[in-house]
């Protein structure tokens, strides 16, 4: 089986933009989580989706969101960059919940 | 507020020797715990996971140890081997359906 990926791997961006980061999880997983690792906070829990529904969600501003798609793929958006947006984006994937997830190689974001 | 913490940034082990990393909680109505371990420019792989009911588990070289009067949880790794180098990271998740992460511990096993 193929695992998590996500694309793009890397990305630059500068402050004010926007940015989409995109996640296929392990065929036959309906879960999707995404996350947010910075060398200070260690790992963030932002979302999961399951079903195309948001069932859970971290303590990130607006500014950060995602969709599920009916294939199960996902997607995670950021508006209004800052620089503080920094760091590895991580996607993972479970057949449901969080429980035993598989995690992708991330997407690392600058924002200069 | 951190509710998953450990304290130890990272830990230096002989090749062969026990590893134990370490973790305290403080949220006592965690159901399960997991550890991932992490090298670098890859996703964390999940290690080894136990419930809140139980005060072990054991897959091979790896152990868990739950004591939920102290809310502490250690991950022991016998023998370690030089593989083991890696970021670990614990992991809490309960009814509420979030998952909360310690800030890892960086583990070196030493020739």
């Amino acid at each position: 089986k193929a695992g998590v990926t996500q694309t793009p791997r890397y990305l630059i961006k500068t402050r004010g933009q926007q940015v989409t980061l995109s996640c296929s999880p392990i065929s036959g997983h309906r879960s999707v989580s995404w996350y947010q690792q910075t060398p200070g906070q260690g790992l963030q829990f932002l979302f999961e989706y399951f079903s195309e529904t948001q069932r859970n969600k971290g303590n990130f501003p607006g500014r950060f969101s995602g969709r599920q798609f009916s294939n199960s793929r996902s997607e995670m958006n950021v508006s209004t960059l800052e620089l503080g947006d920094s760091a590895l984006y991580l996607c993972a994937s479970s057949l449901v919940g969080l429980y035993e997830q598989y995690f992708g190689p991330g997407t690392r974001l600058t924002v200069t | 507020d951190q509710q998953v913490k450990q304290n130890s940034p990272s830990l230096s082990v002989q090749e062969g020797r026990i590893s134990i990393l370490n973790c305290d909680y403080t949220n006592s109505m965690f159901d399960y715990f997991l550890w991932y371990k992490k090298y670098p420019a890859e996703g964390p792989t999940f290690l080894i996971s136990i419930s809140s009911i139980k005060d072990k588990n054991e897959d091979g070289r790896f152990t868990v140890f739950l004591n939920k009067s102290a809310k502490h949880l250690s991950l022991h790794i016998v023998p370690s081997q030089p593989g083991d180098s890696a970021v670990y990271f614990c992991a809490a998740g309960g009814r509420d359906d979030k998952i909360i992460f310690g800030k890892g511990t960086r583990l070196h096993i030493l020739p």
